[in-house]
């Protein structure tokens, strides 16, 4: 299984383009999330989703919009990059919210706005 | 989502055992405590959890106080690539329960 796939690895982009983080995985989960990690600090929820067709809005959302449209992809879309969005992005997968499931993570994006 | 508190920073030498704590003295009956840890410039890992019993796993064994007011991750010989910054987080065991994240513990393992 390749887990939770993330696409592209590095990005850069100027202030005001858009362009949307792709996230996959295999594993059939249900729950899908995003999250940034600034440097040197802990990660910060943005978006999640309990199944396709629902997301919610987690700590960090201003600026960013998700869809689920399938069980396995969760796009995270940046509508107009500020250089505050500077941050790697992790995506992640679990098959419950309960929490007797662990979460999986992607290997993650790491994003630069100039 | 009941807190967490772990140190800041542990230091430990290769292939002697880690003790890494945390303390969760507002846990309620129903949160799992769960281990994740992020190697540098990689996403988090499922390291373990648990409820209410000491569990082992491949990768740590996880010791939890009889009161469930704090625990204990357990690496029975540190490696230099057990260096990493390792996150205590509480789940409750009902559905909408979200991973948060704190500050987590950078483990520095001396060769």
């Amino acid at each position: 299984n390749a887990g939770v796939t993330q696409t592209p690895k590095f990005q850069v982009l100027k202030t005001g383009q858009s362009m949307t983080l792709q996230c996959a995985q295999d594993m059939n989960h249900e729950y899908m999330s995003w999250y940034r990690q600034d440097p040197g600090m802990g990660l910060r929820l943005i978006h999640y989703s309990v199944g396709a067709g629902i997301t919610d809005q987690g700590e960090v959302p201003n600026g960013y919009n998700v869809s689920r449209s399938t069980t396995e992809d969760f796009p995270l879309r940046l509508l107009s990059a500020a250089p505050s969005q500077t941050s790697v992005y992790f995506c992640a997968s679990s098959y419950s919210t309960q929490g007797i499931y662990g979460y999986t993570f992607g290997s993650g994006t790491r994003l630069t706005v100039v | 989502d009941a807190k967490t508190t772990q140190p800041n920073s542990m230091e430990s030498n290769e292939e002697e055992p880690v003790h890494l704590p945390c303390n969760h003295s507002t846990i309620s009956g129903t949160d799992y405590i769960h281990w994740y840890r992020q190697l540098p410039s990689q996403g988090p890992e499922y390291v373990i959890h648990g409820l209410t019993s000491n569990v082992n796993n491949r990768m740590a064994s996880l010791a939890i106080a009889e009161d469930r007011k704090s625990s204990t991750l357990i690496l029975h010989r540190a490696t230099l690539r057990d260096a990493a910054v390792y996150y205590c987080i509480l789940r409750d065991r009902t559905s909408g329960s979200r991973l948060t994240f704190g500050e987590g513990t950078q483990l520095t393992v001396n060769p």
